[in-house]
């Protein structure tokens, strides 16, 4: 079995700050771990994906992600946020073993202030 | 190229009803995926297709659900007796469906209101 856990429901940061989204997952295997970005009203997109390679992962818009087996995380980061980025972010683990069906954890909402 | 397209983006129908969502995945993937997307319950899975393979229901949450996918292309999710409770956004994804793990890509969903 497996599942994510994020652990704010809610961020808020001011533009051009740092952003963290932190993310704990559960598995029997290793798996594969994925962050979306889901914006008002919009499609879910990938922002990254992790599948045993390097353990840091950048993805696109800035983002980047690390993958820590032994704290089981794999925490979002950004530099500096843009008032685009205001959005939901979920972060999601998979296993090929089950499918490659996707487990979502609850989301974290981030609100940018200008 | 194309996204993930589904239809329709929104449909109201009233508590009994039965109702039809279409998804059209990628052109050439062979992994199709329907997911949930609930305030009470996140984003849950529903059920999976690969290939010509059976599929995979074990998200489905009763038997008033069920899909189908004809040809390995166009996907239809079909919701019997409709209830109040099945009020959500129905997300489709589609993968290229090889040995490794695929990226999963999402269409823009179809948002269902039981009245």
């Amino acid at each position: 079995a497996q599942s994510v856990t994020q652990l704010d429901s809610h961020v808020s940061v001011s533009e051009g700050t740092p952003v963290l989204l932190r993310c704990n997952y559960s598995s029997s295997y290793s798996p594969s771990l994925f962050w979306y970005v889901q914006h008002p009203n919009k499609g879910l997109q990938l922002l990254l994906k992790y599948t045993s390679a390097a353990t840091l992962v950048k993805g696109i818009n800035g983002f980047e992600a690390e993958f820590k087996k032994s704290e089981t995380s794999f925490h979002l980061t950004k530099p500096s946020a843009h008032m685009s980025d205001a959005a939901e972010y979920f972060c999601v683990v998979s296993l090929k073993a089950a499918g490659n069906k996707l487990t979502f954890g609850g989301g974290t909402r981030v609100l940018v202030k200008p | 190229g194309a996204g993930v397209s589904q239809s329709p983006s929104n449909k109201v129908t009233e508590k009994g009803k039965d109702v039809e969502l279409r998804c059209d995945p990628i052109s050439g993937h062979t992994a199709l995926y329907w997911y949930r997307q609930s305030l009470g319950q996140g984003l849950e899975f529903l059920i999976y297709f690969q290939g010509n393979s059976a599929p995979d229901k074990s998200g489905l949450p009763s038997d008033r659900f069920s899909a189908e996918r004809t040809g390995g292309s166009v996907s239809t999710l079909t919701i019997q007796r409709t209830q109040q409770e099945d009020s959500a956004v129905y997300l489709c994804a589609s993968s290229s469906g090889g040995p490794s793990t695929d990226t999963q890509y999402f269409g823009p969903g179809t948002r269902l209101t039981v009245l």
